[in-house]
């Protein structure tokens, strides 16, 4: 079936910095990636839509400047928090579309789990 | 407003038995309905799809059960393993949602088999 991977799976950083979480679609191609975050005992809230060569579309409340998203190609899409701070720690997972019998199938990445100190 | 409930929020069984989580949605209309795993500490896993027009969908030991007219869905877990031990999430696609971007989550069914 469809792999999705992130790197890394956990990462600890330090408050005002930046990190950078990859998403990659391993054996297909995604022209659309998502990325959500998670928090503990939450269902996943969707953050923005990556699209394939074009801007990213963020949700509501979700700022587009904290949160750069870059869909660079069809199998990479990244997600870098800028100027981190301890609200930000969370559970991030990207997933990708991979459309099927009619059917949009969204496959998930393992997640990232975000911690700044 | 487009909701999605679980039923039950938690649930304890011991290996071998068989389970039912319930998941009721009030998203009108909609395509389809999806119910997915996420073991503790990973990316969800899709279990099953089914689309408006279907009833019943089976993958393995995982049977769901969709009834469009009471709107609501099941899944059922036959011969329970302690590998099923994780959260169980219903979602909801609403039509003409396109791809994927307006899915419906429900807060999920966290279920523990133990020995």
């Amino acid at each position: 079936g469809a792999v999705v991977s992130q790197h890394p799976s956990r990462v600890i950083c330090k408050s005002g910095t930046s990190v950078k979480i990859e998403c990659r679609s391993l054996d297909f191609q995604a022209t659309t990636m998502f990325w959500y975050r998670q928090f503990p005992k939450k269902s996943l809230m969707l953050m923005a839509t990556s699209n394939e060569g074009s801007k990213a579309t963020y949700e509501q409340g979700v700022e587009k400047d904290k949160f750069l998203i870059n869909h660079a190609s069809l199998t990479l899409s990244t997600l870098t928090v800028t100027s981190a701070h301890p609200e930000d720690s969370s559970f991030y997972i990207c997933s990708a579309n991979l459309i099927g019998t009619g059917t949009y199938e969204q496959y998930f990445g393992p997640g990232t789990r975000l911690t700044v100190t | 407003k487009n909701q999605v409930e679980q039923s039950p929020q938690s649930l304890i069984i011991l290996e071998g038995k068989n389970c039912t989580l319930q998941c009721n949605y009030t998203v009108s209309p909609f395509s389809n309905l999806r119910w997915y795993k996420q073991d503790t500490g990973r990316g969800p896993v899709s279990l099953t799809i089914m689309t408006f027009s279907e009833n019943t969908k089976s993958n393995g030991r995982y049977t769901a059960t969709l009834d469009a007219d009471t709107k609501q869905s099941s899944l059922h877990i036959t011969a329970s393993q302690l590998s099923d031990s994780a959260s169980y999430i219903c979602v909801v696609t609403p039509y003409g949602a396109g791809n994927n971007r307006k899915l419906i989550w429900g807060l999920g069914t966290s279920l523990a088999v133990n020995p």
